[in-house]
């Protein structure tokens, strides 16, 4: 009954250091997303995977890139992680059909310094 | 530009009492509207949502209200009990795979 996990759970990193940060889903969902909340913004869209094989940049994709490894993995990568992308990473995954939710894990929280 | 904004970032209500959740978009466009509940060092879970072609949708003590008109929607949770203490987040989607939160308003549940 895992749902979404994302591991780790939090980081600490230096700035200019890289980082993946590893999402997998085990409810056979197509679709997978990486998102960033920061206070009073909300979650915004990183990335998102619409099926196995294929990537789309959302709302703030500069800094990052992600890979689906497979239908259940879905990463995201800081090549040179700079002190502005300190903030906490939800990954999420989702089911076919407009009224279908996400489902998400909970969540990496990563402090640059 | 923040096209789903939630005004308030927190509240607070005795329990027993209605809690009433607001939120407003910018984007006619918007198709699916839905609501999250997060607690901390938790992810957001589902909690209800409502389709544009109709103006409420209940689900025990939650019920969700749209006013297009307006761009407006609200939560209302009857009564209100302690374990509701969270923080809410709306979402809107257009299109199947871009959805956009608001801020989250905190909600506090007293005894």
């Amino acid at each position: 009954n895992a749902g979404v996990t994302q591991t780790p759970k939090f980081q600490v990193l230096k700035t200019g250091q890289s980082m993946t940060l590893q999402c997998a889903q085990d409810m056979n969902h197509n679709s997978m997303y990486w998102y960033r909340q920061d206070p009073g913004m909300g979650l915004r869209l990183i990335y998102y995977s619409a099926s196995e094989g294929t990537t789309d940049k959302g709302e703030v994709p500069n800094g990052y890139n992600v890979s689906r490894l497979n239908k259940r993995e879905f990463s995201l990568r800081l090549e040179s992680a700079a002190p502005s992308q300190t903030s906490v990473y939800f990954c999420a995954s989702r089911d076919r059909g407009v009224d279908q939710p996400q489902h998400f894990g909970d969540g990496t929280r990563l402090s640059i310094l | 530009d923040q096209q789903v904004k939630q005004n308030s970032p927190s509240l607070s209500v005795q329990e027993g009492r209605i809690s009433i959740l607001n939120c407003d978009y910018t984007n006619s466009m918007f198709d699916y509207f839905l609501w999250y509940k997060k607690y901390p060092a938790e992810g957001p879970t589902f909690l209800i949502s409502i389709s544009s072609i109709k103006d409420k949708n209940e689900d025990g003590r939650f019920t969700v209200f749209l006013n297009k008109s307006a761009k407006h929607l609200s939560l209302h949770i009857v009564p209100s009990q302690p374990g509701d203490s969270a923080v809410y987040f709306c979402a809107a989607s257009e299109a199947i795979y871009d959805m956009r939160f608001g801020a989250g308003t905190r909600l506090t549940v007293k005894p």
